[in-house]
């Protein structure tokens, strides 16, 4: 099993770009979510999803969207890219509602936004 | 808000060494709280989990302690080796209701140096 995986690495923008990241999971996980790790400050959550076809906003959902059209992907979209958006983003998944499962992460992608 | 503080934010130690990591958070109603490996320039490898109804958690060398009432965890790591070198990262749960979602609130974790 891959686990959590993430595309693109690595990826440099300029300011008024769209770009959508793109998380898949192998595991059949019903919960995924997204988050954005900046110097200084502790892993935040943007947006993250139930199930498929749901979605629901986090900490930062600010100038982000994301879908989940299928149950194994969870894309998340810029619009229009600003440089406060440059970060690493990391994505998670996990199986279900008890207070025993564990989240799961990909390797992240580092964004620079210009 | 929950925040969560994870204190030192960096530590060296000789090889051998037993130490103590430490995580505060400031709401008691916690669902679970995970502990976080991260290796510069990767992702996050998960250590251990708590569940809000128990009080500690072992694996290997490692220790997760987890006291509610003080909003304290701790992470003990036993005779420490260089491989153990990385950020230790302290997660809180939150559980939203109706959806069974654990959202994660971290601290900004303690970066290790385990000396040869």
């Amino acid at each position: 099993n891959a686990g959590v995986t993430q595309t693109p690495k690595f990826r440099v923008l300029k300011t008024g770009q769209s770009m959508t990241l793109l998380c898949a999971q192998d595991m059949n996980h019903e919960y995924m979510y997204w988050y954005r790790q900046d110097p200084g400050m502790g892993l935040r959550l943007i947006h993250y999803s139930v199930g498929e076809g749901t979605t629901a906003k986090g900490e930062v959902p600010d100038g982000y969207n994301v879908s989940r059209l299928k149950k194994q992907n969870f894309l998340l979209g810029l619009e229009s890219a600003a440089p406060s958006q440059t970060s690493v983003y990391f994505c998670a998944s996990s199986s279900g509602t008890s207070d025993n499962n564990e989240q799961f992460f990909g390797p992240g992608t580092r964004l620079t936004v210009l | 808000k929950q925040e969560v503080t994870q204190i030192p934010a960096a530590l060296s130690v000789p090889e051998g060494e037993n130490l103590v990591l430490n995580c505060s958070f400031t709401d008691s109603a916690i669902y679970n709280l995970q502990w976080f490996r991260q290796d510069p320039g990767k992702g996050l490898t998960s250590l251990l989990l708590i569940q809000s109804s128990q009080r500690e958690q072992t694996s290997g060398r490692l220790n997760a302690s987890l006291d509610k009432s003080s909003g304290r965890s701790t992470l003990y790591i036993a005779a420490s080796q260089p491989g153990d070198s990385a950020t230790y990262l302290c997660a809180v749960g939150r559980n939203v209701l109706r959806t069974g979602a654990n959202n994660l609130f971290f601290g900004t974790g303690t970066r290790l140096t385990v000396i040869p």
